[in-house]
Formats: structure tokens, sequence, C-alpha cells
């Protein structure tokens, strides 16, 4: 099946430094990835819509340039998190549509664990 | 009320057991749901798909209600392997755009 591919999986940094995550589509093309974070026991939250080519989406109360979402190419979108601090410490998921026939199927990246010192 | 909600237990129940899990979703013109599976400190993995009425998958059946605007996913015959935490999720907008997750249900099969 469609892979993706997510690095690092746990970071521990800092406060005050910048944290690059990647997500990577293996074996397909992604025009369109999706970037959520999960504090524990909690959903899920969509933080932004990464669209190859163009700006992304964010959702609302998702600071653009704290979130620094890049997607230049079909196969890879990276999140920088900008001047990290104590509270961004989360869980971070990216995932991506793969059309397969007439259906669109979510495949999800293994998680980014970041600890903000 | 929330856009989807959860009880999230924890369900502990045998080896064996049969258990079931509601999840209510406020968009009533949502037309497709899907169950996921997360363990912990993991990636969600799709579980089922449900787009009419239900779904079934071996040991797994979903069922949409939507005059009540809820789905269950019931687990048969549990497995030590079941444990995990199942999210009930909704397209907000009729497609992958944006979903919305619900907080998850955790389930502890017990031997």
């Amino acid at each position: 099946g469609a892979v993706v591919s997510q690095h690092p999986s746990r970071v521990i940094c800092k406060s005050g430094t910048s944290v690059k995550i990647e997500c990577r589509s293996l074996d397909f093309q992604a025009t369109t990835m999706f970037w959520y974070r999960q504090f524990p026991k909690k959903s899920l939250m969509l933080m932004a819509t990464s669209n190859e080519g163009s700006k992304a989406t964010y959702e609302q109360g998702v600071e653009k340039d704290k979130f620094l979402i890049n997607h230049a190419s079909l196969t890879l979108s990276t999140l920088t998190v900008t001047s990290a601090h104590p509270e961004d410490s989360s869980f971070y998921i990216c995932s991506a549509l793969k059309w397969e026939g007439a259906n669109e199927k979510l495949f999800f990246g293994s998680g980014t664990q970041l600890s903000v010192l | 009320r929330k856009e989807v909600e959860q009880d999230p237990g924890p369900f502990n129940v045998p080896e064996g057991a049969t258990v079931a899990f509601n999840c209510t979703y406020s968009n009533s013109a949502s037309q497709s749901f899907f169950w996921y599976r997360q363990d912990c400190r993991k990636e969600p993995k799709l579980l089922m798909s449900v787009y009419s009425s239900g779904n079934e998958d071996g040991r797994f059946t979903a069922q949409l209600n939507r005059a009540s605007q809820y789905i269950s996913l019931l687990i048969r015959d549990s497995k030590l392997s079941d444990s995990a935490t199942y999210l009930c999720v909704v397209p907000f907008s009729g497609g992958y755009n944006k979903l919305i997750f619900g907080a998850g249900t955790r389930l502890a099969v017990h031997p």
C-alpha cells in the first residue's frame, strides 16, 4: 500500500530554536497534504492544508508565521516550528491524499513527538 | 454541541467480549464517516469507512443512524490486539479537506 514517511519521529529542542518536520509520500504524488497536532488524550486538530506549488491554508487560530509550511514538490511537505516554546510541545502528524481510481484515500505519516525544553 | 463527540472510556473488556462505541456528530449534511484506530503515539489507521447505513468487515461492524446523527462501531470476539483508541472521523465539507476527529474511545482488552 501507499506509504507516507515522516521525520523525525521524535525531537527534543531548546526553547527559541526552530524545528523542521518532513512529510514524504514515498510511492505516489500528493498535491495535497495535511498537518495535524494532537495533545495527550485529545483529538487530532487540523492545523493547515498544504498545497503543492501554492501557499498553505491555515485553520483559524494557527499562526502562519510560527508554523511555516512548504510544499515545494509533489512528494514533500515540510512544517517548520519557528522559535519553539514549551507550549508547542505536542504530537504532530501529517497526511497525504492519494487518488485510487475514483476514490480518494488518506494516508498518515507516523508522527513526530516534539518536546520543547 | 461538539462537532464530533465520543465517550472517552476506557472500556475494559475481557477477551472474547463484544463491545460497542457510539459517536455523535453535529453536521447533518455529512455523508461519509470513518472509524480510525490509533495506538499510543502512533498514526491513525483507517479501520472502516461508512457511506450508507453501515459496513461490516470481519469482527467489526459500523452502523449509521442519520436521523439521530450517530454512528456506532461494534467489535465482536475482542482480541488483546484490539486494545487501542478508536477515533470517529467526520469530513466537515464532504471530502477529506477538513476532517473532524473525535477525541477517541479507549479500549483495553484483558486476558
